[in-house]
C-alpha cells in the first residue's frame, strides 16, 4: 500500500534561517507531488507541485522553493526563513496514471517562526 | 482562476442535530469536488469526492454531499451528527483537465456537543 512520511512534524526556527522540510512517498512511483501551506484561519492554499524528477511548478511567488531531486522525494526549502512563513505545511501525492484520483495528504509540518 | 467558497466557518451543533456545510465553487468548467476532514491531531482524510455520474455522492461516516451544477455548489449533509464527527471539514476543486492541483476553501470548524 501506499504511504506518504514528512518530517519533522514540529518545527521551531529563528527569522533569517534557512528551512527543509522533506516528503517521501512509498508504494507508488511516478506520483504527482504537491505541498500546500495552512495557515492560521485559513484554508490550503497550494505552494507548489511537481509532475517528474526535477520539475516544479509555483504556484505564487514566495520565499519558498521546492525541489524533486529523486522521484518520490518532495523538499521544500528556504534559504531565510520570514515570521509570515509561519503555517501548517502538508505535502500530497497523487497517482498520476489516473487523472480521477483523489490526493493523499502526509501529516503535515508545523512550523513556527520566532 | 477558481475558487471556493466555504461561508460557515465555525459550526456548533449538539449530539443528533442535523448538519449541512455550504461549499461554492467559481469556475465555469468542468470539475471534480471534494470533501476532506481533519480530526483533531490527524490528518486530511477524504471523506467523499465527486467526479462524474450521480450528482448525490455518498461518503464514509454516513456523510453525503449534492452536486448541483446550476448552482456551482457541493453542500456537505449528514443527517445526524456524533460528537467524533467534531473536526475540520474542506471542501475542494480541481479542474478536468488540468494541473489537477486542488484548491480548498478556508474550511469550516464543526463542534459537536455531547
Amino acid at each position: 500500500s501506499q504511504t506518504i512520511h514528512q518530517w519533522p512534524a514540529t518545527l521551531v526556527q529563528p527569522v533569517g534561517s534557512p528551512l527543509s522540510l522533506e516528503c517521501t512517498v512509498e508504494g507508488t512511483s511516478n506520483p504527482n507531488l504537491y505541498w500546500y501551506r495552512q495557515a492560521a484561519g485559513r484554508g490550503l492554499q497550494l505552494l507548489f507541485y511537481s509532475v517528474g524528477i526535477g520539475q516544479i511548478s509555483s504556484e505564487v511567488p514566495q520565499n519558498l522553493s521546492a525541489s524533486r531531486p529523486q522521484d518520490r522525494q518532495f523538499i521544500l526549502s528556504s534559504k531565510k526563513l520570514l515570521l509570515s512563513d509561519s503555517g501548517f505545511y502538508l505535502c500530497a501525492w497523487k497517482d498520476q496514471d489516473y487523472s480521477n484520483q483523489p490526493q493523499h495528504f502526509g501529516d503535515g509540518t508545523r512550523l513556527s517562526i520566532l | 482562476a477558481q475558487s471556493v467558497s466555504q461561508h460557515n466557518h465555525h459550526v456548533i451543533l449538539s449530539e443528533a442535530a442535523s448538519l449541512e456545510l455550504g461549499c461554492n465553487y467559481s469556475y465555469g468548467g468542468t470539475v471534480n469536488l471534494f470533501w476532506y476532514v481533519q480530526y483533531p491531531g490527524q490528518h486530511l482524510q477524504l471523506l467523499l469526492k465527486y467526479f462524474s455520474g450521480d450528482p448525490l455522492v455518498k461518503g464514509i461516516k454516513g456523510f453525503e454531499a449534492e452536486f448541483i451544477k446550476s448552482k456551482f455548489s457541493f453542500n456537505l449533509r449528514k443527517p445526524s451528527v456524533q460528537w467524533s464527527d467534531t473536526a475540520e471539514y474542506f471542501c475542494a476543486v480541481n479542474r478536468v483537465g488540468g494541473r489537477r492541483a486542488l484548491t480548498f476553501g478556508s474550511g469550516t470548524r464543526l463542534q459537536v456537543q455531547p
